[in-house]
């Protein structure tokens, strides 16, 4: 099956300063690939997702990149902001109705 | 819309004990699936179903029955509640696995 890992587990950074998280996925029929944002105490929400057809997605501030080549794909997150810091994870999936795998997540602090 | 609901919000169970955990979702989709969520271990995938009377083991399924009677609702069953199923659990649903999952607020079972 499936198999997803997520880098680092913990990351913290200066307000403004870019955040980048990255993970690795085994299964080269995976075609989709969601990132999910997790504020404490709160359920995981989707902020952005890439297929398997595109390379790279923006929305504002946040940016995924994919190579499907060497099966990793990475969230970038610019002008950090103190509201950026949550649990971020990273998830595949090959589609239809196969499970959605989720990385282990990585928790990021924005220090003002 | 309610999107996906839970109950209850927090539980505490005695070793041995049996309980459901309910969720239901109003946004006609027919996939849902249970996770747990444990520190550092990220979201776990325990079951899943793709329709109405259709179920399927996740990554941790021992511990746990589903079923599917409705495509409202997807109710988690411990049958004899362990020290080692302390977590939270959420329960999530999407229009299928290359689509955004909605996740419920989440059960917090502390069992003793």
């Amino acid at each position: 099956g499936e198999n997803v890992e997520q880098h680092p587990s913990t990351l913290s950074v200066q307000e403004g300063d870019s955040a980048v998280i990255k993970c690795t996925y085994s299964d080269s029929a995976s075609n989709y690939f969601p990132w999910y944002k997790q504020e404490l105490g709160k359920r995981p929400q989707l902020i952005i997702d890439i297929r398997s057809n595109v390379g790279e997605k923006k929305d504002q501030r946040i940016a995924v990149t994919l190579n499907k080549t060497a099966k990793h794909f990475s969230l970038h997150i610019t002008e950090t902001q103190p509201e950026d810091s949550a649990v971020y994870f990273c998830a595949a999936s090959s589609g239809g109705y196969q499970k959605v795998t989720f990385g282990t997540g990585t928790k990021l602090q924005v220090i003002p | 819309n309610a999107g996906v609901t839970q109950t209850p919000k927090f539980q505490v169970l005695k070793t041995g004990q049996s309980m459901t955990l309910q969720c239901a979702q109003d946004m006609n989709h027919e996939y849902m699936s249970w996770y747990r969520q444990d520190p550092g271990m990220g979201l776990r995938l325990i079951h899943y179903s793709v329709g109405a009377g259709i179920t399927d083991q996740g990554e941790v399924p021992n511990g746990y029955n589903v079923s599917r009677s409705t495509t409202e609702d997807f109710p988690l069953r411990l049958l004899s509640a362990a020290p080692s199923q302390t977590s939270v659990y959420f329960c999530a649903s999407t229009e299928d696995g290359l689509e955004t999952q909605y996740f419920g607020p989440g059960t917090r079972l502390l069992v003793l």
